[in-house]
């Protein structure tokens, strides 16, 4: 089991460009949670989804950003239009179809806008 | 929802000591509660957890303590070495299909040998 694989580990765009990051769940694990990580900050969470459903988005900036996790393929987190506040770490956790909660972590990707 | 506050933001002690962190949730609903290490750099791991039917959960030198009454929890790392030097986060959850996790802004703990 490769455990939760994200991709890229770093990713550079310039401001007003798009920024998509991929997130591939452990084998079995049917819920995907995507966290924005600020330099010297903790954890927030940003948007928790199921396979082709989003069941909590509170997190998620109103504008620009967006997620889906489609039946086939990884999870994408979707940033359009980037701008210098967006550059952070987004993690990826994912958790197994059960009554637990506990969630392994991806590498995450380290986004810099510019 | 759910705020998660954890205590102190940096924590400093001597190799061989004990370390505590405490954090305080708000959601009375909240029944799962784990704790995360992360070095520098790398992912988030958990390194403990407890759920609500228990009162503490002890793992070699770490032990997490619950009082559901008044909504807190608390890691406890004793013995402590330099290894155990990163930043600790604690969360709380909604145990179920329908659950995210909230995490606390994070204790940095720095173990001098």
């Amino acid at each position: 089991n490769a455990g939760v694989m994200q991709n890229p580990r770093h990713l550079v765009r310039r401001r007003g460009q798009e920024a998509r990051l991929r997130c591939s769940p452990m084998k079995g694990h049917s819920h995907v949670y995507w966290y924005r990580q600020l330099p010297e900050e903790g954890l927030k969470f940003m948007v928790y989804l199921q396979k082709e459903n989003i069941i909590d988005e509170s997190g998620m900036p109103k504008e620009r950003f967006s997620a889906e996790f489609p039946k086939e393929g990884p999870s994408i987190l979707r940033i359009q239009q980037v701008v210098r506040g967006d550059s952070a770490a987004y993690f990826c956790a994912s958790s197994p179809q059960t009554m637990n909660t506990e969630a392994f972590f991806g590498q995450g990707t380290r986004l810099t806008v510019v | 929802g759910e705020n998660v506050e954890q205590h102190p933001s940096t924590l400093s002690v001597q190799e061989g000591d004990s370390a505590v962190i405490k954090c305080t949730y708000s959601d009375s609903a909240s029944n799962y509660f784990p704790w995360y290490k992360q070095e520098l750099g790398k992912r988030p791991q958990l390194i403990i957890d407890i759920r609500s039917n228990v009162g503490e959960k002890k793992d070699q030198r770490i032990a997490v303590t619950l009082n559901k009454t008044a909504k807190h929890f608390s890691l406890h790392i004793t013995e402590t070495q330099p290894e155990d030097s990163a930043v600790y986060f604690c969360a709380a959850g909604l145990q179920g299909s329908q659950g995210n996790l909230i995490f606390g802004k994070g204790t940095k703990l720095s173990v001098k040998p």
